[in-house]
């Protein structure tokens, strides 16, 4: 049963520290999407790639979030330094793009996500 | 700007009760549209989609939904809704070849047992 695996599943550090998160996307899927998840603002999408490449990282803050592929099965995005407010869930999703895959515009695939506390 | 409305953002209900929960969107050219669920604690998985064809999609664990196009609508339904259904929805819409999903911002559902 293939999936999406996202490490950790919880972190919690203290303000100002870094923040990698990993996510292992379903083997074959050439496009990675990360979101964050709050009360407040609901499901934003912050980046996303296709065959390793940034299409669009409009919705991350620049100075402090960075996402990368360094390989077709590891996205990484990373906080430094941490702040308060980026107390999120954070969701990675893959899929393929459309016009592959069975359907036309194929489904996003979830993973677990991480659940990051920044005290 | 496209967009997604999810008219409302906390439903309660009885256990049988029969649901449907709103979904609009703005964008006019073709879509692909999706219903995905989040139970608590849990990450949103895949309720059921629509491309083509049947405007009547029949997804997971009995709910449905309906595809009208003269209304940029995506209503969501279940004739009888249980205590496991308590989970927040979210409609998404993307446009055929586009690979972003713009989500809606989510129906918090809760039945009463």
């Amino acid at each position: 049963d293939a999936r999406v695996t996202q490490t950790p599943r919880h972190k919690v550090t203290e303000m100002g520290q870094e923040v990698t998160m990993r996510c292992q996307p379903i083997l074959g899927h050439n496009t990675v999407f990360w979101y964050r998840q709050t009360m407040m603002q609901g499901l934003e999408l912050l980046a996303y790639f296709r065959n390793r490449a940034p299409l669009d990282d409009s919705g991350m803050p620049k100075d402090r979030f960075s996402a990368e592929m360094p390989d077709a099965t590891l996205a990484t995005l990373k906080i430094q330094p941490s702040e308060p407010r980026d107390s999120a869930v954070y969701f990675c999703a893959s899929g393929l793009p459309p016009g592959q895959g069975i359907n036309m515009g194929d489904t996003q695939y979830f993973g677990p996500g991480t659940r990051l506390t920044v005290l | 700007a496209q967009s997604v409305s999810q008219h409302n953002h906390h439903v309660i209900l009885s256990e049988a009760a029969s649901l449907e929960l709103g979904c609009n969107y703005s964008y006019g050219g073709t879509v692909n549209l999706f219903w995905y669920v989040q139970y608590p604690g849990q990450h949103l998985q895949l309720l059921l989609k629509y491309f083509s064809g049947d405007p009547l999609v029949k997804g997971i664990k009995g709910f449905e939904a309906e595809f009208i196009k003269s209304k940029f609508s995506f209503n969501l339904r279940k004739p009888s809704v249980q205590w496991s259904d308590t989970a927040e929805y979210f409609c998404a819409v993307t446009p055929n070849r586009d690979d972003k999903i713009i989500f809606g911002k989510g129906t918090r559902l809760h039945i009463l047992p």
